[in-house]
């Protein structure tokens, strides 16, 4: 599969502590992107990485990329209960025809107040 | 501007019924791709389009198919349906024509086949 891999699959936190996902994919990519999904809501995209690109910030995201482990990690700080949901990685794979992205698993992210 | 909208939001059919899916891109999105969400399988890639033109096709049977209208608005149509169609279907739209990057989702259309 051409799917990237989450890990935790869970995650249960408490309000204010920091969130850390990670994301392991298998092939060369273009970019790395992160969604988030409240349940059976669509997917809002959060951040993307471009694959030069070693680190991104974007309010309380933080979001690292090693190609040279074909690894991501996504840190929420200050986590919010607001901040409960699904959260998928997903890459555009250099080569891979247009319009398709690879998702993962996704990890399942409670944050209790 | 309004966002991408999926029709309906709740389906229920029998095995061997077909269904058509419809979303509305947001405007001047003319990319449009569709997904596929199951707990078993996760997010699944269907097909894309842009312009009318289906540039991109997943690992999916014939029953399933698309199309992309001249308003970037397109269907889906899912032919003698089977259980395991029972998903989250999901639509995205997105600006760029070069690359995949920030797609739009809708909020899907949950189908259930009975």
């Amino acid at each position: 599969s051409q799917q990237g891999e989450e890990d935790p699959q869970a995650l249960s936190i408490q309000e204010g502590e920091n969130a850390t996902m990670n994301c392991s994919y298998k092939t060369s990519i273009n970019n790395l992107q992160w969604y988030r999904q409240n349940s059976g809501r669509g997917l809002v995209h959060l951040i993307l990485i471009r694959s030069n690109e070693r680190e991104k910030h974007s309010g309380r995201l933080r979001v690292t990329l090693d190609t040279s482990k074909k690894s991501s990690s996504l840190l929420i700080t200050a986590s919010r209960a607001a901040d409960t949901a699904s959260y998928f990685c997903a890459t555009e794979n250099r080569g891979s025809t247009l319009g398709r992205l690879y998702f993962g698993r996704g990890t399942q992210l409670t944050v209790w107040p | 501007k309004a966002g991408v909208t999926q029709t309906p939001r709740y389906l229920i059919k029998t095995r061997g019924q077909q269904v058509t899916l419809s979303c509305s891109p947001i405007s001047g999105h003319r990319s449009v791709s569709w997904y596929q969400q199951t707990p078993g399988q996760g997010l699944q890639f269907l097909f894309e389009y842009f312009s009318e033109t289906q540039r991109n096709k997943g690992n999916f049977p014939g029953r399933f198919s698309g199309r992309q209208f001249s308003n970037s608005r397109s269907e889906m149509n899912v032919s003698t349906l089977e259980l395991g169609d029972s998903a989250l279907y999901l639509c995205a739209s997105s600006l760029r024509a070069d690359s995949t990057e920030k797609l739009f989702f809708g909020s899907g259309t949950q189908l259930s086949v009975l």
